[in-house]
């Protein structure tokens, strides 16, 4: 079975500077997709990226970007030019491209934002 | 567009009593449901899955159970709630035919068993 490991309970970041949220997973899998949700207080869960494994380059929204290392099986979350707004938990999911399996999801990382 | 509509939003109820939460998608068909839970401070745990009416697979032994009476409908159940079902809950769904799109999630239950 896939397992996903967010190694990083809890950062911290202060407003207009970078940080990289890791994640790693583990698979015997050539195809799946990965996604990295935040979940803000409100605890809505919202879909921050998504990269697809058979696709090399990394994927980018706005101040958003992901390092996907397929054969290091990584995936790190960078967040440019840190905003308050951006403090929320982040998680990290895995999904097979093959069946209809579901998401599978790490423990996710607290993210604080210092003004 | 599509929707999903999760209820209640809150809940209080004592040990033992029965539990019913629920969730339905508007605007798609056939899509995949799940029910996850997410304890405090800690990661979402998928407790079960559906692709279809009556298709329901358990991922963790527990005190809860699925039904999926109608295509768009995924109820979260249990006879006699323990203190150790306290959490959130969130429904989620995806669509079937694409693989690589997201799960789009309910607002959540927060239930808390006392």
């Amino acid at each position: 079975a896939q397992t996903v490991t967010q190694s990083q309970p809890e950062m911290s970041v202060q407003e207009a500077e970078t940080v990289t949220l890791s994640c790693t997973y583990d698979t015997s899998e050539s195809d799946y997709y990965l996604f990295w949700y935040k979940q803000p207080p409100s605890r809505q869960m919202i879909l921050v990226i998504r990269q697809e494994a058979y696709k090399q380059q990394n994927a980018t929204e706005n101040r958003f970007s992901v390092n996907f290392q397929k054969a290091a099986k990584s995936f790190s979350l960078k967040i440019s030019d840190s905003q308050l707004g951006d403090a929320a938990m982040y998680f990290c999911a895995y999904r097979s491209a093959s069946g209809n399996t579901p998401l599978v999801f790490g423990k996710g990382t607290r993210l604080s934002v210092i003004a | 567009s599509q929707t999903i509509h999760q209820w209640p939003a809150t809940l209080v109820q004592p040990v033992g009593s029965p539990l019913s939460l629920e969730c339905t998608v508007e605007g798609t068909s056939n899509p995949n449901l799940y029910w996850y839970r997410q304890a405090a401070g800690r990661g979402l745990q998928l407790l079960f899955y559906s692709i279809g009416i009556g298709q329901i697979s358990s991922e963790v032994p527990q005190n809860l159970s699925a039904s999926r009476p109608q295509d768009r409908q995924f109820i979260l159940s249990s006879k006699k709630l323990l203190l150790s079902d306290s959490g959130f809950y969130l429904c989620a769904w995806s669509d079937r035919g694409n693989l690589g799109t997201e799960a789009f999630f309910g607002q959540g239950t927060r239930l808390t068993v006392v």
